[in-house]
C-alpha cells in the first residue's frame, strides 16, 4: 500500500490565491520530499524537509512537518497559472528488502487565470 | 549538466511482445530507480540499481527486469506484455542509494501503450 496519501485529490483555485495540500504517511521517516509533475512529464523536486525540522521555505513554497501526526503540508502562496500541475509527497520507506522512496497519490492543482 | 534522458519517449507495442526502455542518468549519478505510473495505481517503485547491482525491487512480476551498465546507464525490460502494462515509465537518478536525504532527478519518461 502507498506510504503517503495526499489530500485533497484535486484543488481548483484562482490566480493569486494560496493553495494548501496535505500529505499523511504511515511509518516513521527520516525525511519527506515534495515533487511537482506537469502533465505527461517527469517529476521535479521542490523541497525536502528532514524529520527534525518543522517548517521549511523555498520562494513561494512553505512546507511543514508534524511527525507526531505523521503529516506534512505544502503551501503555495500567490499562485500562478504556471503552478498548475500534480503535486506529490514522497517518503523514505524502509522494509526488510531495503529502502525506497514511495510516493503518494498526488494532488492535482489547477490555477485559473 | 545534462538531465536524465529516457528513450524512447513513446512506444506502442502489442500484447505478448517484449520491450526495452533506456535511461541515462545525470553524469556522476550512480543510482538509477525505475517507477511505473498509471492513473489507477499512481507511482509504483519497480527497482533500484547502484554500481551495476540491483539494490531493491518492488512488487512486480518477474516479467519486469532491469540492469545497469558500468557507465551507470540503465535499461528495463518487460517481457510478454499485457494491456495493464500500459503506463508512463519513469527513471530517476541520484548520487547514492538507500538513503533519501537528497532529491531524485527524474527523466520525462517513456509512455508505453500496449494494444
Amino acid at each position: 500500500s502507498q506510504q503517503g496519501e495526499e489530500d485533497p485529490q484535486a484543488l481548483s483555485i484562482q490566480e493569486g490565491e494560496n493553495a494548501t495540500m496535505n500529505c499523511s504517511y504511515k511509518t516513521s521517516i527520516n525525511n519527506l520530499q515534495w515533487y511537482r509533475q506537469n502533465s505527461g512529464r517527469g517529476l521535479v523536486h521542490l523541497i525536502l524537509i528532514r524529520s527534525n525540522e518543522r517548517e521549511k521555505h523555498s520562494g513561494r513554497l512553505r512546507v511543514t512537518l508534524d511527525t507526531s501526526k505523521k503529516s506534512s503540508s505544502l503551501l503555495i502562496t500567490a499562485s500562478r497559472a504556471a503552478d498548475t500541475a500534480s503535486y506529490f509527497c514522497a517518503t523514505d520507506y524502509r522494509e526488510t528488502s531495503g529502502s525506497r522512496l514511495t510516493f503518494g497519490e498526488g494532488t492535482q492543482l489547477t490555477v485559473n487565470p | 549538466k545534462a538531465g536524465v534522458t529516457q528513450t524512447p519517449r513513446y512506444l506502442i507495442k502489442t500484447r505478448g511482445q517484449q520491450v526495452t526502455l533506456s535511461c541515462s542518468p545525470i553524469s556522476g549519478h550512480r543510482s538509477v530507480s525505475w517507477y511505473q505510473q498509471t492513473p489507477g495505481q499512481g507511482l509504483q517503485f519497480l527497482f533500484e540499481y547502484f554500481s551495476e547491482t540491483q539494490r531493491n525491487k518492488g512488487n512486480f512480476p518477474g516479467r519486469f527486469s532491469g540492469r545497469q551498465f558500468s557507465n551507470s546507464r540503465s535499461e528495463m525490460n518487460v517481457s510478454t506484455l499485457e494491456l495493464g502494462d500500459s503506463a508512463l515509465y519513469l527513471c530517476a537518478s541520484s548520487l547514492k542509494w538507500g538513503t533519501y536525504n537528497s532529491p531524485l532527478h527524474f527523466g520525462n519518461g517513456t509512455r508505453l501503450t500496449v494494444t
